[in-house]
Order: structure tokens, then sequence, then C-alpha cells
């Protein structure tokens, strides 16, 4: 069992739609992480909140718009996607922001896998 | 910037048997954390392993061990006894003390019966 929860695990979507992934975690970490992963690809950072602000966005095309309503949950709002979207997207999260919490690893979800058609 | 570098794509490793995958990475700071995650096919990456960068002593979890080479800055993974269940794509990782991963390109392994 994950201790990040994401929903859903599958979304297919057209390129006119807009539809949100979501992600929770309720190990009190402060920093959350959304990745792209390509099929046997590493993970590509996109962005990075720390204490539910948005402190690293690794020049993602606005189409994706994150969201971090508080400090469990972490939104990624998709809109007008394209075919070279579709990934497996995976939300993680750590216990501390920048600095001082080096040797605190990230926990990963299980991942969103989104299909654009 | 950091780099990490995977040489192996792929490899294989009969049941019961010993495997060794490899990791090189660059990197300017003093003070960093390697890790190895373990992705099987369904899709979580999973921690297997870490290492502090100050400490010379290889880190061991159960059958999976680490060599790490400080100098030669090489953190290679040791799996003994391989089990089905092994099978999976492998990611070395640098973690630095801003909490930031970079991964290495992945090395899937196959555990034969």
């Amino acid at each position: 069992d994950t201790e990040v929860t994401q929903t859903p695990k599958h979304l297919v979507m057209g390129m006119t739609n807009k539809k949100s992934l979501k992600c929770e975690q309720h190990m009190g970490h402060r920093a959350m992480y959304w990745y792209k992963q390509k099929a046997k690809k590493p993970p590509e950072l996109m962005f990075v909140y720390s204490y539910e602000k948005l402190s690293i966005n690794e020049s993602v095309p606005s189409r994706f718009s994150p969201e971090c309503p508080n400090s469990s949950l972490l939104n990624l709002h998709l809109h007008a996607l394209q075919p070279e979207d579709s990934a497996l997207y995976l939300c993680a999260s750590s216990q501390g922001p920048q600095g001082g919490a080096g040797n605190q690893p990230q926990h990963f979800g299980d991942g969103t896998r989104l299909s654009i058609l | 910037a950091q780099t990490v570098t995977q040489s192996q794509p792929e490899m294989s490793v009969q049941e019961a048997e010993t495997v060794t995958l490899s990791c090189t990475y660059d990197t300017s700071e003093n003070n960093y954390y390697l890790f190895w995650y373990k992705q099987p096919p369904s899709r979580q990456m999973i921690l297997v392993i870490r290492q502090e960068a100050y400490k010379q002593q290889n880190a061991t979890e159960n059958r999976f061990s680490v060599n790490f080479q400080k100098a030669a800055k090489s953190f290679s993974l040791k799996i003994s006894d391989s089990q089905l269940g092994d099978t999976a794509m492998y990611f070395c990782a640098f973690h630095n003390a801003g909490n930031m991963l970079t991964f290495g390109g992945g090395t899937r392994l196959m555990v034969k019966p």
C-alpha cells in the first residue's frame, strides 16, 4: 500500500477536455512534487510545492496548472492537452522543503496513466 | 547541475543468483544522498536503499547492498538471492540538500525462473 494516493489511476481525455489529477498524503510532509514519466524513461520533474507554495516550475507549459489547496493535497489541472502529453503522472511527497532534510526520501504514489486522444 | 548515468539499459539474472547494477554520477557538491528506486510494472516507485555521501560504510538492506565509491562517483546496487519479484525497472537517483532528485536512465532487470 502506498502512503501517497493518486486518483484517478487511469484517465482518457480529448484535447479539448478539462480534467484534474489529485494527490493526497497524510504523512505530514511539507514538500510535494509532480513528475511526468514516459514509457521506459525516468521521471521528469514538473513542479515542486514547499509549504503549500509553488517553489519550482520546470518550464512546464501552461496547459498544466498545479494547485496545492492545503498541506495534504496536490492537484494538477489539465486543459487543452496534446497527444505528446500522454504519460504516467507521478506525485511524490517528502518531509522537508529545500534545505535541511536532504536525507528524507521522496515517497511516490502509484501514478495516473493519462492518454490524450 | 548533477548527472546520473546507468550504463546498462537491460539486465537479466537467474533466480537465486546475484546481480549488480551500475550507476555513476557527476556533481560538485560534497553533501548529498544517493538512492536506488525500484519501479515494478505496478508503476509505484519504491525506495530500495539509500546512502549518505558522508558515510564511508556501504548501506545494506536485507538482500540489497551498495558499493559506494565516492572518489570515483560510483554507486552500484547488488541484489543477492534474486527473486522473481525483483523484476522491475531500477533507477539510481542523486538527492541534493535542496531535496531535488536527479534520476538515471534506468536499468530494466528481468529475473528468470
